[in-house]
């Protein structure tokens, strides 16, 4: 069965600081990759995602993420956090099938920004 | 830039009432679905709709739901008798015809009382 592991379930960054949050799928084969991020109160917005091609690919707001197909894992990554980007993150996994595809979300990471 | 949009924002119901929750999906996309996130657990796919007709469901969307497209803008779902496990936020999403990326509204917070 398709399943996405987040393992961090809450991480505490200063402002300024690298990050690195994990994310690791199980699937049959390689699946559309996708971070979004949900802001307090807020939806759930894209963050950026992989299909094909390049494995380190750009998003919004500084992030991006690396695709490794060796360790099935897609982990997010910015160089320097800032207090707006405290909010929680989700990885999710989609088929590469025709049809309508469902999304398979990881548990999510709360990130915590300290001034 | 386009955006899913979803009414209400929150929503108080007694148990055993009928909910609805409305959502306009981007207007050229084609694909929608609803996902529900009980409070600190993961998101969940509920049910995908294509060309007015369910394309998938999970075993979550029993017969209490039904989701309907009654207009060229709106797509709903309805909860027929609501139990408290009901309590959730509720996500509309819609994707275009590439169907690559999903793109969500910022839900309908739901209590079950």
């Amino acid at each position: 069965a398709q399943s996405v592991t987040q393992p961090d379930i809450h991480i505490t960054v200063s402002e300024g600081a690298s990050l690195e949050l994990r994310c690791n799928y199980s699937y049959g084969a390689t699946p559309y990759l996708f971070w979004y991020v949900q802001s307090p109160g807020q939806g759930l917005q894209l963050l950026l995602k992989y299909f094909s091609g390049d494995t380190l690919v750009q998003g919004i707001k500084g992030f991006e993420a690396e695709f490794k197909r060796s360790q099935s894992s897609f982990n997010l990554r910015k160089p320097s956090v800032h207090w707006s980007d405290a909010a929680e993150y989700f990885c999710a996994v989609g088929p590469i099938i025709q049809g309508a595809q469902k999304l398979v979300f990881g548990q999510g990471t709360r990130l915590t920004i300290n001034p | 830039e386009p955006e899913v949009t979803q009414t209400p924002s929150h929503q108080v119901t007694q148990m055993g009432q009928e909910v609805i929750l409305r959502c306009v999906p981007i207007s050229n996309h084609l694909y929608f679905y609803w996902y529900r996130q009980i409070l600190g657990q993961k998101v969940e796919f509920l049910v995908s709709f294509y060309n007015n007709e369910i394309s998938e469901k999970s075993e979550i969307f029993d017969d209490q739901f039904s989701v309907e497209r009654p207009d060229g803008s709106n797509f709903t779902l309805k909860i027929r008798s609501t139990k408290l496990e009901d309590s959730a936020m509720y996500f509309c999403a819609s994707t275009p015809f590439t169907r690559e990326t999903q793109y969500f509204g910022p839900g309908t917070r739901l209590l079950v009382l």
